[in-house]
């Protein structure tokens, strides 16, 4: 069955160390690839996707991701994090239709 | 008004009460979505709508009633509503209705049925 999986439904990482969110999918073939954010109170934002060619894929707010086939995984990275970044992310794939994850809360502590 | 705008913020109803709920987009899209987010569980699509035509019912149950005037309008009527379907209602909107194409969110209905 055609799946996406975020392990972790927690995250608190201290203010300027770096930040890795996990994305796994189970899907037949590669599908579209998408990380949103929703920040308290507001709707989703697209940080970023991914279709094809370069498996490293730059988005907004200093966020990039790696899809890599052989662990199908899509998993969204930052060097630094910033209070700001406080909020639920979401990874979303799909060929017809997107599938959102469960999300993971990201908590920063200073 | 930019965006994908929802209104209301804020809706309590009762269980026996009718209510409906709008969404509109300024981005000159032709698919529009409404998605259930509840507590710890993902995000659920409920309704596609591509060019004012449903393409997508995900085996919502019927006291949830779409409708889509226009590419710009989508509603969604409330009636007979349970506890259990409390939650954050988003809209979205797309280009057209394919997956690859970004999705615009609204900021979301908070509903609370008493």
């Amino acid at each position: 069955a055609q799946s996406v999986t975020q392990p972790d439904i927690h995250i608190t990482v201290s203010e300027g160390a770096s930040l890795e969110l996990r994305c796994n999918y189970s899907y037949g073939a590669t599908p579209y690839l998408f990380w949103y954010v929703q920040s308290p109170g507001q709707g989703l934002q697209l940080l970023l996707k991914y279709f094809s060619g370069d498996t490293l894929v730059q988005g907004i707010k200093g966020f990039e991701a790696e899809f890599k086939r052989s662990q199908s995984s899509f998993n969204l990275r930052k060097p630094s994090v910033h209070w700001s970044d406080a909020a639920e992310y979401f990874c979303a794939v799909g060929f017809n239709k997107l599938v959102f994850g469960a999300g993971t809360i990201l908590r920063v502590k200073s | 008004e930019t965006g994908v705008t929802q209104t209301p913020r804020h809706l309590v109803m009762g269980m026996t009460n009718k209510k409906s709920l709008k969404c509109e987009q300024h981005l000159g899209h032709n698919a529009m979505y409404w998605y259930k987010q509840s507590a710890k569980k993902p995000l659920e699509l409920m309704f596609v709508y591509n060019f004012k035509e449903q393409t997508e019912n995900n085996s919502v149950p019927s006291r949830f009633s779409p409708e889509c005037p226009n590419s710009s309008h989508l509603f969604l009527h409330l009636h007979t509503l349970q506890p259990e379907d409390s939650a954050l209602y988003l809209c979205a909107s797309s280009q057209d209705d394919q997956a690859r194409n970004e999705q615009f969110f609204g900021p979301g209905t908070r509903l609370t049925v008493l």
